[in-house]
């Protein structure tokens, strides 16, 4: 699975966007792009994922870049209940099998009033 | 309600004694996990199985056992041989057969080996 590089950490305004950046620059063409978020001492939780296509859902927005070397999360109207960290996971997708995942550090996101 | 539950949420041990985590999931997931997760770090998979019967070693196996006798149930024994057995464990489930494989997590158990 290739690497990913995110920044340690971020502070975001109430109410703003907050773009977090990940940086894959060995990811391969079959892998996509996941990101889930801990909030302090919880299970983590799925956000949204991607091959190559920009995604967006209920919780987020996830750019890829045409190259696919690097991704962007992006929280559209960030609320302080979004302070947590987040994660950026590349993982190739075997469809007969489950989807084992490989945690870095993440982003520890801190959303100020 | 349909979700994934451990029990218990702190637990405490003394040291060299063996102490069983337990996970249980009622969303029909084939595929469970174990992570464990130490202050301030990501999570690092200590095992997962794709099927009832069949489970593999994760990057940190050494000192944990597992078994999958029933599809809802994945327990994590923690040995005396884990050398660092304090942490925080987290069960997860996962469907197979679609990229999404969406990974849901149960609420963890604080394990303090005393």
């Amino acid at each position: 699975d290739a690497k990913t590089t995110q920044p340690p950490s971020m502070d975001c305004a109430e109410g703003r966007a907050a773009n977090l950046p990940c940086n894959h620059s060995t990811i391969s063409g079959n892998e996509y792009v996941y990101w889930y978020r801990q909030i302090h001492s919880q299970g983590p939780q799925y956000i949204i994922h991607g091959l190559k296509n920009n995604e967006t859902n209920e919780m987020a927005s996830l750019i890829i870049t045409e190259d696919r070397k690097s991704s962007t999360l992006i929280l559209p109207h960030a609320t302080l209940r979004d302070t947590a960290v987040y994660y950026c996971i590349v993982r190739v997708v075997v469809l007969a099998a489950g989807n084992k995942l490989t945690f870095g550090g993440g982003t520890r996101v801190l959303v100020k009033p | 309600d349909g979700g994934i539950t451990q029990s218990p949420k702190y637990l405490f041990r003394k040291e060299g004694q063996n102490v069983t985590l337990s996970c249980e999931q009622n969303l029909n997931h084939d595929a469970m996990y174990w992570y464990r997760q130490d202050p301030g770090q990501g999570l690092r998979l200590i095992y997962y199985s794709q099927i009832v019967n069949d489970f593999q070693k994760g990057d940190i196996a050494e000192g944990y056992s597992v078994s999958r006798e029933k599809k809802e149930s994945f327990p994590l024994t923690v040995t005396s041989a884990q050398k660092n057995p304090t942490a925080f464990y987290l069960c997860a489930s996962s469907t197979t057969g679609s990229t999404r494989n969406t990974q849901y997590f149960g609420p963890g158990t604080r394990l303090t080996v005393l």
